[in-house]
């Protein structure tokens, strides 16, 4: 059974730092492109950013409004992806789920249960 | 970055069929997929690569797309079809790849 764990989750204050984690299980966790999507209370799913697998460079890419805040990395000897989000801002405040993506045209097959993070003062 | 719209509600009645569409600039040059997501939880994905469907994932949900419009199908809705729906695409040109729709609640009369 595919298995999405999210962790670190948490109250922080603007300007402030929070690592995410997300352990996988059930599947070939270091054969996977794997993901972060976010989504505000009341609001839309945002894709945050993902990560490729080793095979593919461990390429990364970042939303606009993450870009240069948000670093993706993943250890594949843990089984696990990490969200790193620096200078942190209030319009940060979201449930941050972790994601594999499934197929070639960038579909998401399985999610975590999600992790909520407080940006407040 | 590419965008996609969806509107914000449909009401369906029981054993009706609902459909939710989803548009974008050419939408049916690209893959889209569709995902379901019930109060408190995370989003499912319900069908991908335009009309293929997950395991698990019952006959009654289905998929079109073409031109600028995708569409979700789903027949003879039940009480559990309740839920947000959510289309998005792979848009392989842009620097913000990954796009979701605006969301649509479909409500079950």
């Amino acid at each position: 059974e595919v298995q999405l764990v999210e962790s670190g989750g948490g109250l922080v204050q603007p300007g402030g730092s929070l690592k995410l984690s997300c352990a996988a299980s059930g599947f070939t966790f270091s054969g996977s492109a794997m993901h972060w999507v976010r989504q505000a209370s009341g609001k839309g799913l945002e894709w945050v950013g993902r990560i490729r697998s080793k095979a593919n460079s461990y390429a990364t890419a970042y939303a606009a409004s993450v870009k240069g805040r948000f670093t993706i990395s993943r250890d594949d000897s843990k089984n696990t992806a990490y969200l790193q989000m620096n200078s942190l801002k209030t319009e940060d405040t979201a449930v941050y789920y972790c994601t594999r993506q499934g197929g070639s045209y960038g579909d998401f097959d399985y999610w975590g249960q999600g992790t909520l993070v407080t940006v407040s003062s | 970055s590419y965008v996609l719209t969806q509107p914000p509600s449909v009401s369906v009645a029981p054993g009706q069929t609902a459909r939710i569409t989803c548009g974008g600039n050419n939408i049916g040059s690209k893959s889209v997929h569709w995902y379901q997501q019930k109060p408190g939880q995370a989003p499912v994905l319900v069908v991908y690569d335009d009309s293929d469907r997950p395991s698990g994932i019952p006959e009654r949900f289905s998929g079109s797309n073409s031109g600028n419009t995708a569409t979700l199908t789903i027949s003879r809705v039940e009480a559990g079809d309740e839920a947000d729906y959510y289309c998005q695409v792979w848009d392989s040109s842009s620097d913000h790849p990954y796009v979701f729709g605006t969301g649509t609640k479909v409500t079950v009369l």
